[in-house]
């Protein structure tokens, strides 16, 4: 079936340092991928996502490409804020089907000032 | 817009009680989902649901009852509560399954004690 592995946090960065969270997925035909993000004690909001090879998603300063060859959408930042410090999701969405989004199991993310 | 908005935020219950759960969404998505989280362990699918009327389980489905009457609201229902059932629970909702529409968005929560 379908599925998502992402890198095991926790993981703990400076501020400005460089971020990359790996993910990779398994899936038949074309997912939409997606990256989620979810700060203390609240719920998953969209951090960014792309719909097809080499689609390129971001948003505040965090992006992440589809790649197809590697079945990979690696999360990266080039300064973290402390204000990042949270869960991240990678997430994949199939069109054959029903089933909701499969999720990876989270990274959890600390910025240090 | 509201979202999607889930109560209560904080519920305690005895071993061997039920509640429901509530989910309500006004973005008139068909598509709505109960996820939990446990440390760990990641958002696990408990039930979905495609459009009123119609549900199916996911990875996680004993110990809970879902039904859908309309396209808005999605409760779900402990039966019997256990202390294995403590968990965040996330509802989830979303207008389709095409590249434009299978963005999902999520409720604030409900943090669950089973005592």
């Amino acid at each position: 079936g379908d599925s998502v592995t992402q890198m095991e946090g926790p993981v703990t960065l400076s501020e400005e340092a460089f971020l990359t969270i790996n993910c990779t997925y398994t899936a038949t035909g074309y997912p939409s991928l997606f990256w989620y993000v979810q700060y203390p004690g609240e719920g998953l909001q969209l951090l960014l996502k792309a719909t097809k090879a080499d689609d390129k998603g971001s948003n505040k300063g965090f992006e992440a490409t589809y790649r197809k060859e590697t079945t990979s959408f690696h999360l990266e930042k080039g300064s973290v804020q402390v204000s990042d410090s949270a869960v991240y999701f990678c997430a994949l969405s199939t069109y054959s089907g029903n089933t909701p989004l499969v999720f990876g199991k989270g990274t959890r993310l600390s910025v240090i000032a | 817009n509201a979202g999607v908005t889930q109560t209560p935020k904080f519920q305690v219950l005895k071993t061997g009680q039920s509640m429901t759960l509530q989910c309500a969404q006004d973005m008139n998505h068909e598509y709505m989902s109960w996820y939990r989280q446990d440390p760990g362990m990641g958002l696990r699918l408990i039930h979905y649901s495609v459009g009123a009327g119609i549900t199916d389980q996911g990875e996680v489905p004993n110990g809970y009852n879902v039904s859908r009457s309309t396209t808005e609201d999605f409760p779900l229902r402990l039966l019997s509560a256990a202390p294995s059932q403590t968990s965040v629970y996330f509802c989830a909702s979303r207008s389709g399954t095409g590249a434009g529409t299978d963005t999902q968005y999520f409720g604030p929560g409900t943090r669950l004690t089973v005592l």
